[in-house]
């Protein structure tokens, strides 16, 4: 079965550099989480998308900023990057929120800010 | 803000049976899934809870009380490979958060 897929799986940049994450969801998924895992912490929730628009915003810097294309893929794109970025970054996505339905992760981006 | 609150850690024997309990903030409410996490993977589901009572899935049952904000994962015949962090998480509308996990160590 398809899922949830991210890429790249690892990514390094210097401090300053910008950097672009991608998400591609389940098929017949419309909604889109994006979560930050620093080492050792729980995924702390960045945010979603819902049918292309921005549905919630958790803890994302203003050097952040996201966007959900008409395929539902998503982007996660972050400047000025800082050492303290460093972290795992995951995406989720489900269907039809409201409702209960199953939240499904992809692998993960590792980015290592140096 | 929506508090989930789990235990740190949890120490059982290959075998043995461990409940991991989560307790959260009712209000909107809507669907609560348990992950497994290996160090540096990505969560695995596990399972999900949207109506009170026991779901069951081989070892691994969960159970959820929505007027008591309460849920738990029960882990059945402990294998080494389950040691792990187990992720509460609690949907509400859009957002999916997560509890700051537990890690569970499974001693032979």
């Amino acid at each position: 079965a398809a899922g949830v897929i991210q890429s790249p799986r690892h990514l390094i940049k210097e401090k300053r550099e910008t950097a672009t994450l991608k998400c591609y969801p389940i098929p017949r998924h419309d909604t889109v989480y994006w979560y930050q895992q620093g080492p050792g912490q729980d995924p702390q929730f960045l945010i979603s998308f819902y049918e292309k628009m921005q549905s919630d915003k958790g803890s994302i810097p203003d050097r952040f900023s996201a966007q959900q294309f008409s395929d539902y893929h998503s982007e996660l794109n972050m400047s000025s990057l800082e050492l303290g970025d460093s972290a795992l970054y995951f995406c989720a996505s489900s269907s039809t929120p409201g409702t209960p339905t199953e939240a499904f992760f992809g692998q993960g981006t590792r980015l290592t800010v140096v | 803000g929506q508090n989930i609150d789990q235990p740190t850690e949890m120490t059982a024997t290959e075998g043995a049976i461990v409940q991991i309990n989560c307790t959260y903030q009712t209000s909107g409410f809507n669907g609560l899934f348990w992950y497994q996490q290996h160090a540096g993977e990505a969560p695995t589901f596990l399972s999900y809870n949207v109506l009170d009572g026991l779901e069951e899935k081989g070892r691994f049952s969960s159970f959820l009380s929505r007027s008591k904000g309460y849920s738990y994962l029960l882990l059945k015949e402990l294998q080494m490979k389950d040691s792990a962090s187990y992720l509460c998480a609690v949907k509400w509308d859009y957002k999916l958060s997560f509890g700051a996990g537990t890690t569970v160590t499974v001693r032979a």
